[in-house]
């Protein structure tokens, strides 16, 4: 069966850095997603990778290694505002896509 | 304000009520997605249209409907509403339905079967 994987919560301090893990089996690989999603709101698009190596976009960078089905999404110089859950989504050779149950992160003073 | 439109935004409904959840776009994106998010499960796809005129199941469509009679307009129907059936329906639009497209997210639709 497809699966994702990624912890459900994570807690960090304002200012620090934090990296929240994705591991994926899936029936093909067409790109891998990350979206943030304040509670009580819709999901935004964070970052796509569909090829090895680190994407930086601001304080947020996005990995993958699609030998080793796995992505991480970094978060550096963390803000209250980053209080969020983290969804970690892969497109399968059906360009479904299959999403991760996401990672809540609380974010500490 | 382009983006995605979704009504209602929160309903009661008892059980064995038919209900139609709307939702609306202004990006004419071809492709079109019911999904349902449930706590401590990740979002799961009910429908998909890839165009207007065509419509898909997805991962959980049992009890649900679609249709796409234009490129905006994607309304999810619930012929008959069971309890399992509450949850926070999000509507979701991309460009085309490859691999690489962003998902545009409606504000969603909380919805209480009792």
């Amino acid at each position: 069966g497809q699966n994702i994987d990624q912890p459900t919560e994570m807690t960090a301090t304002e200012g620090a850095i934090v990296q929240i893990n994705c591991t994926y089996q899936t029936s093909g690989f067409n790109g891998l997603f990350w979206y943030q999603q304040h509670a009580g709101e819709a999901p935004t698009f964070l970052s796509y990778n569909v090829l090895d190596g680190l994407e930086e976009k601001g304080r947020f960078s996005s990995f993958l290694s699609r030998s080793k089905g796995y992505s991480y999404l970094l978060l550096k110089e963390l803000q209250m505002k980053d209080s969020a859950s983290y969804l970690c989504a892969v497109s399968d050779s059906n360009y479904q896509l299959i999403w991760g149950a996401g990672t809540k992160l609380i974010i500490k003073p | 304000i382009a983006g995605i439109t979704q009504a209602p935004t929160s309903q009661i409904l008892a059980a064995g009520r038919r209900m139609t959840l709307r939702c609306t776009q202004d990006m004419r994106h071809n492709a079109m997605y019911w999904y349902r998010q449930d706590l401590g499960l990740g979002l799961r796809l009910i429908h998909y249209s890839n165009t207007a005129g065509t419509t898909g199941k997805g991962e959980v469509p049992d009890g649900y409907s679609v249709s796409r009679a234009n490129t905006d307009d994607f309304p999810l129907t619930l012929a008959s509403a069971v309890p399992s059936q509450t949850s926070v329906y999000f509507c979701a639009s991309s460009p085309d339905s490859s691999g690489a497209n962003v998902l545009t997210f409606g504000a969603g639709s909380r919805l209480t079967v009792l």
